[in-house]
């Protein structure tokens, strides 16, 4: 099975930040990876997909890269509806997906 | 638009069957472009895919959950549904049902989700 890991768990940052969150693999998944964000109380939303193809609808300050084992989702400017929590999903088994645990980024 | 809505028990007994249906609106179920699965998500905690289904009825299922699990398809009614056997306060969480498209792989709708408690 293909675990994921996200770092860091949590990261409290500021309106216009930027911030970068990892997610890796244990086994090379090629670019089968996609990135989520999810508020309290609702479903996750797709972001970014194939690792770096933005979901239409998605603003332009969210960005995916990586290949391999290695992928990053970078948020170049924070803005307040941003507060949320964010997953990496695997999709190299597909159709069975595992997600990573989680990054929580909340108001400094 | 479409839309994909849960309905079932808010409350199981435990060792009993969990059911859950999954209404699709505003597309067809049969599409070959898309696979239907269930996901959960543990009060307070992370997301976890319990598995996934085709038009056709092939079914995929998360191995440490796979002895539990039943995912069926009904194209005439547009719906999909999860079985989860012999539940315990473990299987207490949210359940999600979704679409997932082959290309690229990505799951691109969700349901609002419904809260199952396991409790006697």
């Amino acid at each position: 099975d293909i675990q994921m890991t996200q770092s860091p768990s949590s990261v409290s940052a500021s309106v216009g930040d930027r911030v970068t969150i990892t997610c890796r693999a244990s086994q090379g998944i090629s670019s089968w990876l996609a990135w989520y964000q999810q508020k309290p109380g609702k479903a996750p939303k797709l972001l970014i997909y194939a690792a770096s193809s933005l979901q239409s609808g998605v603003p332009s300050r969210f960005s995916g890269s990586g290949s391999g084992t290695d992928f990053t989702l970078t948020i170049s400017s924070l803005q307040p509806e941003d507060f949320a929590t964010y997953y990496c999903q695997q999709a190299n088994s597909f159709p069975l997906f595992t997600f990573g645990p989680g990054t929580k980024v909340d108001i400094k | 638009q479409l839309q994909l809505q849960e309905s079932g028990p808010g409350l199981v007994k435990p060792s009993e069957t969990l059911s859950l249906t999954c209404t699709v609106s505003g597309g067809s179920i049969s599409s070959s472009s898309y696979y239907w699965g269930w996901i959960r998500q543990p009060p307070g905690k992370g997301l976890e895919w319990i598995g996934s289904i085709y038009y056709s009825g092939s079914t995929y299922y998360n191995p440490s959950l796979k002895s539990r699990v039943t995912i069926s398809v009904d194209t005439s009614k547009n719906q999909f549904s999860l079985k989860l056997s012999s539940v315990t306060a473990a299987d207490t969480a949210v359940y999600y049902c979704a679409r997932v498209v082959v290309v690229p792989a990505a799951t691109d709708y969700w349901g609002q989700g419904t809260l199952v408690t396991v409790s006697s």
